[in-house]
C-alpha cells in the first residue's frame, strides 16, 4: 500500500530565506507525486507534479521539487521564501491500481517571517 | 469559472441529524471524490467514483454514504451525524485521461454538535 510521510508538521523561515519541506513515500509501484498548498480557508491547489520523464519538476511561484526513488522522497524547495508563501504544503501519492486515488501526507504549515 | 462547486460552505449540525453535501464539477471530469481534512491528519479518502455509475468505499467510509448523479454531480451523506464527522469536506474531481491530479472544491466545514 501506497503512503506518505511528511516530516515537520510546522516549519517556520525568514523572508528571503530557503524553503524546505520534507515528503517521503511508500509504493510498490512507479508512483506518480503532488505537492498541493492550502491557503486559509481555500481549497487545495496543486503546486506540481512529477508523473515520468525529469526528475526535477518546477511548479507554480517558484517552487520545485526532485523525484529521488534510492530515497523515496520528493521534497519540495524554494530558493527564496516570501511572506504569500505562507500556507499549509501536502505531499500526496498516486494510490494502487487505476482509480486516481490519492494518499496525503499530514500537511506542514510554513511561516514566513520578516 | 470552470472548476468544482460545493453547498453548502458552512453548516452546523445536531447529533442525529442527517444532511447532503453536493458537488458539481463542469469540466467533464470522469472521477470524483470525497474527503474528509482533520488537523494532523492531512486528507482522508471517503468515497470515490471513478467513472459515473460506479462508487467505491475509501479509506474512512464509515457513516457515509454516495450518490453519482450523473457525470457532474457526486453528493455526500450522512445519514446520522455524530460529533466525530465535525470535519472540513473536500470535493474533488479528474479527468480519466493522464493523471495530472485533481481539481479541488473550497470545501464544505461541517460541525456537528
Amino acid at each position: 500500500a501506497q503512503s506518505v510521510t511528511q516530516l515537520g508538521s510546522h516549519v517556520s523561515v525568514s523572508e528571503g530565506a530557503l524553503v524546505l519541506l520534507r515528503c517521503n513515500y511508500s509504493s510498490s509501484v512507479p508512483p506518480y507525486l503532488f505537492w498541493y498548498v492550502q491557503y486559509p480557508n481555500q481549497g487545495l491547489q496543486l503546486l506540481l507534479k512529477y508523473t515520468t520523464g525529469a526528475t526535477l519538476v518546477k511548479g507554480i511561484n517558484g517552487f520545485e521539487a526532485e523525484f529521488k526513488k534510492s530515497e523515496t522522497s520528493f521534497h519540495l524547495t524554494k530558493p527564496s521564501a516570501h511572506m504569500s508563501d505562507a500556507a499549509e504544503y501536502f505531499c500526496a501519492v498516486s494510490g494502487s491500481g487505476n482509480t486516481g486515488k490519492l494518499i496525503f501526507g499530514q500537511g506542514t504549515t510554513l511561516q514566513v517571517k520578516p | 469559472n470552470a472548476g468544482v462547486t460545493q453547498t453548502p460552505k458552512f453548516q452546523v449540525l445536531k447529533t442525529g441529524q442527517s444532511m447532503t453535501l453536493q458537488c458539481a464539477q463542469d469540466m467533464n471530469h470522469n472521477s470524483m471524490y470525497w474527503y474528509r481534512q482533520d488537523p494532523g491528519m492531512g486528507l482522508r479518502l471517503i468515497y470515490y467514483s471513478a467513472s459515473e455509475g460506479t462508487t467505491d468505499k475509501g479509506e474512512v467510509p464509515n457513516g457515509y454514504n454516495v450518490s453519482r448523479l450523473n457525470k457532474r454531480e457526486f453528493s455526500l451523506r450522512l445519514e446520522s451525524a455524530a460529533p466525530s464527522q465535525t470535519s472540513v469536506y473536500f470535493c474533488a474531481s479528474m479527468p480519466r485521461q493522464g493523471f495530472n491530479g485533481y481539481t479541488f472544491g473550497s470545501g464544505t466545514r461541517l460541525t456537528v454538535v
